[in-house]
């Protein structure tokens, strides 16, 4: 089965800046990658799919890139808002595996 | 706009089956556009993929549960169920009714509609 792995497990950012949050897939995904955004309490809210595509009403700090087997999250300026647990998905087939989380904080 | 809604038991015995149903509202579950799936999470941990149902009945599971689950559609209802049997503790956890759609050629497939979750907890 294929496999997810995201780095780091956990990060600590100030406001402003930049932050990039990678996955790596066992095989080889193309441009199925989707990013998932899980606040507490809360279910996950889809960010980013087919690697780069911006959900619509996500804002425009986050971005996506990659292809194959390596993709990253990026945050371009960190807000108060954006502390929460970052999932990558790969969408090519099933069972659809998620990475393990990486959980984003606010200093 | 379209909304997700879990419901059922929120306590489950050990071995017995666990049944949820998650009705869809403001739009029509038989889109040709969609599919429609469960996501468990047990707590403190990670999404894992349960199994999904087109609106023409149509199921894909993950191999690691597809002995126990069973996913139905009811389009007269506009919803979709769940049943997983034989349960045990490693199966309590929130679970997640989501909607998937596909964006260009070849389609690209996302969860871009998610329900607020249920927590059932399997005990004895």
């Amino acid at each position: 089965d294929m496999q997810m792995t995201q780095s780091p497990s956990s990060l600590s950012a100030s406001v402003g800046d930049r932050v990039t949050i990678t996955c790596r897939a066992s095989q080889n995904s193309g441009h199925y990658l989707n990013w998932y955004q899980q606040k507490p309490g809360e279910a996950p809210k889809l960010l980013i799919y087919a690697a780069s595509t911006l959900q619509s009403g996500v804002p425009s700090r986050f971005s996506g890139s990659g292809y194959g087997t390596e993709f990253t999250l990026t945050i371009s300026s960190l807000q108060p808002e954006d502390s929460a647990t970052y999932f990558c998905q790969q969408s090519y087939n099933t069972p659809y595996p998620f990475g393990q989380g990486t959980k984003l904080e606010i200093k | 706009q379209v909304q997700l809604q879990e419901s059922g038991p929120g306590l489950v015995k050990t071995s017995q089956t666990l049944s949820l149903t998650c009705i869809v509202s403001g739009g029509s579950i038989s889109s040709e556009s969609y599919y429609w799936t469960w996501i468990r999470q047990p707590a403190g941990k990670g999404l894992e993929w349960i199994g999904r149902t087109y609106s023409s009945g149509g199921t894909d599971f993950n191999p690691s549960l597809k002995s126990r689950v069973t996913i139905s559609v009811d389009t007269s209802k506009n919803q979709f169920s769940l049943k997983l049997t034989s349960v045990t503790a490693a199966d309590t956890g929130v679970y997640y009714c989501a909607r998937a759609h596909s964006s260009g050629y070849p389609p690209y497939w996302y969860f871009d509609l998610w329900g607020r979750g249920t927590l059932v907890t399997v005990s004895s």
